[in-house]
């Protein structure tokens, strides 16, 4: 049978190239915005995370942008290589949450060689 | 480097019957979770656990599911009379004190389970 599922956005990108990959959140009262990474067939896998407090991180190849004016976060990939391809979510946690994360719709990265 | 681990990787059920699902979390972590996300769709929270106890729990996480933590390994997310719209990849994590404030978790690989 034909399974039905959100479509997800899909950001194509040529290896080499930097990448930025978009969300929107809800909750102005978050206090932890967090990006993960889910390669097909395996569980989400933390990428890095930035405090409310903050407007930009830097990681290993990855930066995170947030704009609490707008409610926008975004992850920056430099120099994406082919072991980037994968989907990604943005998740969001809040004061008013002691434990749980609420999560985004998820972007799906295709590195074209 | 430690992981998280999952079994069964799939389960196919019928419909009413009782599912468990397993899961070894990394052994410092004190806090875990199960999450579920629906083929194709977004991950959702069910429930966290510390200290033997549940500490949140979505709407979702109904009279329907419960959660053990029968020894010092495992932690078990259990589903009395499953449903067709309990199909779904379940997720558990786990993550420790300092890390589990900046939302850091650590995933398995999840279980499939298919409900017929």
């Amino acid at each position: 049978g034909e399974s039905v599922g959100l479509h997800l956005p899909t950001l194509s990108v040529q290896e080499g190239d930097n990448s930025i990959i978009n969300c929107a959140y809800s909750n102005s009262a978050s206090d932890y915005f967090i990006w993960y990474k889910q390669e097909s067939g395996k569980g989400p896998q933390f990428i890095i995370d930035i405090r409310s407090n903050m407007d930009k991180r830097q990681g290993q190849r990855v930066t995170v942008l947030l704009n609490k004016t707008v409610k926008h976060l975004s992850l920056q990939i430099a120099a994406t290589q082919p072991g980037d391809s994968a989907v990604y979510f943005c998740a969001e946690k809040g004061f008013d949450s002691n434990y749980q994360l609420i999560w985004g719709a998820g972007t799906k990265l295709i590195i074209k060689p | 480097e430690p992981e998280v681990t999952q079994t069964p990787s799939h389960q196919v059920t019928q419909m009413g019957q009782e599912v468990i699902l397993r899961c070894v979390p990394i052994s410092n972590h004190l806090y875990f979770y199960w999450y579920r996300q629906i083929l194709g769709q977004k991950v959702e929270f069910l429930v966290s656990f510390y200290n033997n106890e549940i500490s949140e729990k979505s709407e979702i996480f109904d009279d329907q599911f419960s959660v053990e933590r029968p020894d010092g390994s495992n932690f078990t997310l259990k589903i009395r009379s499953t449903k067709l719209e309990d199909s779904a990849m379940y997720f558990c994590a786990s993550s420790e004190p300092q890390r589990e404030i900046t939302g850091e978790l650590f995933f398995g690989e999840g279980s499939r389970l298919t409900v017929l």
